[in-house]
């Protein structure tokens, strides 16, 4: 079965860089149509769906926040990345990944557990 | 970007009553292919969001029959009958039609 769990640095100072992993089980990024997905909640945006990367490296950004992200992938070992520049107390909210499979009718049928990061000086 | 207006913000519910959540978007959600990519989640407390249903009506795997959805164009409505206790938390509707796709406020269902 598919399962997914979020990991990072919990708290963050203003200006740095926020480094996120998914480790991820049950499907491969190796395979066609597999993506791996980012999503956080805010308690300034609510829900926000941030970039998926594909099973091909093509990658999608929402343009809101497209020049600080950065998302990667290891699919050897099963994880993804997501990076988030220039950090400030907006971005402040618990971080979960996703399953994306670009073959089915639905988006997020998958979530981690999600990540809570706090960004404070 | 595509705003979805979910109303109430809160609905009381008595456990065995029918609850309707809409969820109004600020543009069509018909996508040029002809797909309406309208869907439901619910986040319990303390979990992260589930899926319950996608493209307006079809329900996920596991969902049970008491979830339905409904709508079309920019007007949609999740209807739950006969509320139990594990369907209180927040709803949210989630649009894939659109660039940026975008969620809901959300809606909490809630005993009364």
């Amino acid at each position: 079965q598919v399962s997914l769990k979020e990991s990072g640095p919990g708290i963050l100072q203003p200006f740095q860089t926020l480094s996120l992993t998914c480790s991820f089980s049950g499907f491969s990024l190796g395979t066609s149509n597999m993506g791996v997905g980012w999503i956080r909640q805010t308690s300034g945006k609510g829900l926000e769906y941030l970039a998926t990367i594909w099973w091909d490296d093509d990658k999608y950004f929402n343009p809101s926040l497209n020049s600080r992200l950065t998302v990667s992938k290891d699919t050897s070992n099963n994880q993804a990345f997501l990076k988030i520049t220039s950090v400030d107390t907006a971005d402040t909210g618990t971080y979960y990944c996703t399953q994306n499979d670009y073959s089915s009718p639905h988006w997020f049928a998958y979530w981690g557990q999600g990540t809570l990061v706090t960004v404070s000086s | 970007d595509v705003v979805l207006t979910q109303t109430p913000v809160a609905q009381p519910v008595t456990l065995g009553d029918q609850a309707s959540i809409s969820c109004r978007s600020s543009q069509s959600l018909v996508h040029s292919n002809g797909n309406t990519y309208l869907e439901w989640y619910l986040q319990k407390p303390g979990q992260s969001p589930q899926l319950l249903i996608y493209k307006v009506s079809n329900r996920f795997s596991g969902v049970p029959d008491r979830f339905i959805g409904s709508g079309s164009g920019s007007d949609f409505t999740l209807k739950i009958s006969r509320v139990e206790p594990e369907d209180l938390g927040v709803y949210y509707c989630f649009q894939a039609t659109h660039d940026p796709n975008t969620f809901g406020a959300g809606t909490k269902l809630e005993l009364k």
